[in-house]
């Protein structure tokens, strides 16, 4: 079976632009996560969907960060307008309930 | 207090050494306890789940967990080169539906 798929695997561009990050859950699985990974930090919840629908999204950061599930095999994390705080390695994740989170290879983001 | 405390490490054993990582943790409500693997440059792979306390054991990894001390261990036996990575505890109330609190992982290095 096919694991979480991430893309793309690596972004650089300037402060200012807007960044989409795109994630395929595993077929069936219901719940998606989006965490965000730093060296200060460690790995932290954005935001996480059950069905599509958009369950808890106390750990977006701001305003500039979006992000939405239009079906059941795809996400989208947007940045707009993207500042040099936002580099990170951004991870996506799915699950069944009950089950355990599966990550994908994530994104490495870098602003300029 | 934070949720989750990891030691980072870095961790060095030579060969077929027997490798124990901890964390300890301060929410009383969580129920679910991982060990993720994360090798560089990828996302974090699940190795061991486990729920309420008790030991699991998955070859030559064993997972315990001790809820009156608020305490997880894991054990890896016959330690090889390829074991070397981050290792990130993770846990939550709710399982798979539900986002993970991460320690911040400790790096192991295995020497040949």
């Amino acid at each position: 079976d096919a694991g979480v798929i991430q893309s793309p695997r690596h972004e650089v561009t300037e402060m200012g632009q807007e960044v989409t990050l795109r994630c395929k859950p595993i077929s069936g699985h219901d719940y998606l996560f989006w965490y965000r990974q730093t060296m200060m930090r460690g790995l932290e919840l954005l935001i996480y969907f059950n069905n599509n629908v958009p369950i808890d999204d106390s750990g977006m950061p701001e305003d500039r960060f979006s992000a939405k599930m239009p079906n059941a095999s795809f996400s989208t994390l947007k940045i707009q307008p993207s500042e040099p705080r936002d580099s990170a390695v951004y991870f996506c994740a799915s699950s069944r309930a009950g089950q355990p989170q599966h990550f994908g290879d994530g994104t490495r983001l870098s602003i300029l | 207090q934070k949720e989750v405390e990891q030691d980072p490490g870095p961790l060095s054993v030579p060969e077929g050494a027997i490798v124990s990582l901890n964390c300890t943790y301060s929410n009383s409500a969580f129920q679910y306890f991982m060990w993720y693997r994360q090798y560089s440059r990828k996302g974090p792979e699940l190795l061991m789940y486990t729920y309420s306390s008790g030991n699991k054991e998955d070859g030559r990894f064993t997972a315990q967990v001790d809820k009156s001390s608020k305490y997880i261990s894991l054990f890896i036996r016959d330690s090889q080169p390829s074991d070397s990575a981050t290792y990130l505890c993770a846990m939550n109330t709710q399982g798979g539906s539900e986002k993970l609190v991460f320690g911040k992982g400790t790096k192991l290095t295995v020497n040949p």
